[in-house]
């Protein structure tokens, strides 16, 4: 049964930072790893998608990589401000549209002013 | 603009009694939805797929006959927590791949915060 986590489980940064996030799973044998981020009470909003023949996506500010052979992701912020702290989720699908997504229990990320 | 929504977005209810909420695929046709439940600072679980004019396939632990799921047309899934109790309360929250696009990306509804009085 694939097992998603995700390190750490807080952050508390000055704003201005540049920060990693840590995703690994232990299944490799994965269709894409989607990263999202969520506000407190509030639904998903997607950031990046990689399919499992990328090794990265870019989006802005935002940079996510993926080492499927390893079972590993990592989603880089550049310049991080006040207006990205959030909870962001890591989840890795194993059959495309076909099946529900896996989820990380999330990385909680505080920027300070 | 949202492609999935949900309703409501909030309800609190009696112990006891059975609350609907309702996935809508807006702009698009699903014939998959899923439903996946969190508890307070805990991540998104899976619990269930949606099967337009089929039967729902649970994931391990959850109950069918207590969360029943309804996917009658094909921009419309429903779950219903029967007899509801205070360890429901939870965020529920649907998605949906958007058909005759890549299927990669699913698209999530806002949520529904369920409270069991």
């Amino acid at each position: 049964k694939q097992e998603v986590t995700q390190i750490p489980a807080a952050l508390s940064v000055p704003e201005g930072e540049n920060l990693v996030l840590n995703c690994s799973f232990t299944d490799s044998a994965i269709y894409n790893l989607q990263w999202f981020r969520q506000d407190p009470g509030k639904g998903l909003t997607s950031l990046l998608l990689i399919q499992s023949s990328q090794r990265e996506q870019t989006s802005g500010r935002l940079n996510a990589s993926l080492d499927k052979s390893s079972g590993r992701s990592t989603l880089y912020i550049a310049a991080s401000q006040p207006g990205d702290s959030a909870t962001y989720l890591c989840a890795v699908s194993s059959g495309g549209g076909a099946d529900g997504l896996t989820f990380g229990k999330g990385t909680h990320l505080i920027i300070q002013p | 603009g949202a492609v999935v929504s949900q309703h409501p977005s909030w309800v609190i209810c009696k112990s006891g009694t059975s609350v609907k909420i309702e996935c809508r695929s807006l702009d698009f046709q699903a014939t998959t939805m899923f439903w996946y439940r969190q508890f307070p600072k805990q991540s998104l679980m899976l619990m269930a797929t949606s099967n337009e004019g089929s039967k729902a396939t649970y994931e391990q632990g959850v109950e069918k006959d207590k969360f029943l799921i309804n996917h009658a047309s094909l921009t419309l899934s429903t779950l219903t927590v029967t007899s509801a109790h205070p360890e429901d309360s939870s965020f529920y929250i649907c998605s949906a791949p958007r058909v005759g696009k890549s299927t990669d990306t699913q698209y999530f509804g806002p949520g529904t915060r369920l409270t069991v009085l």
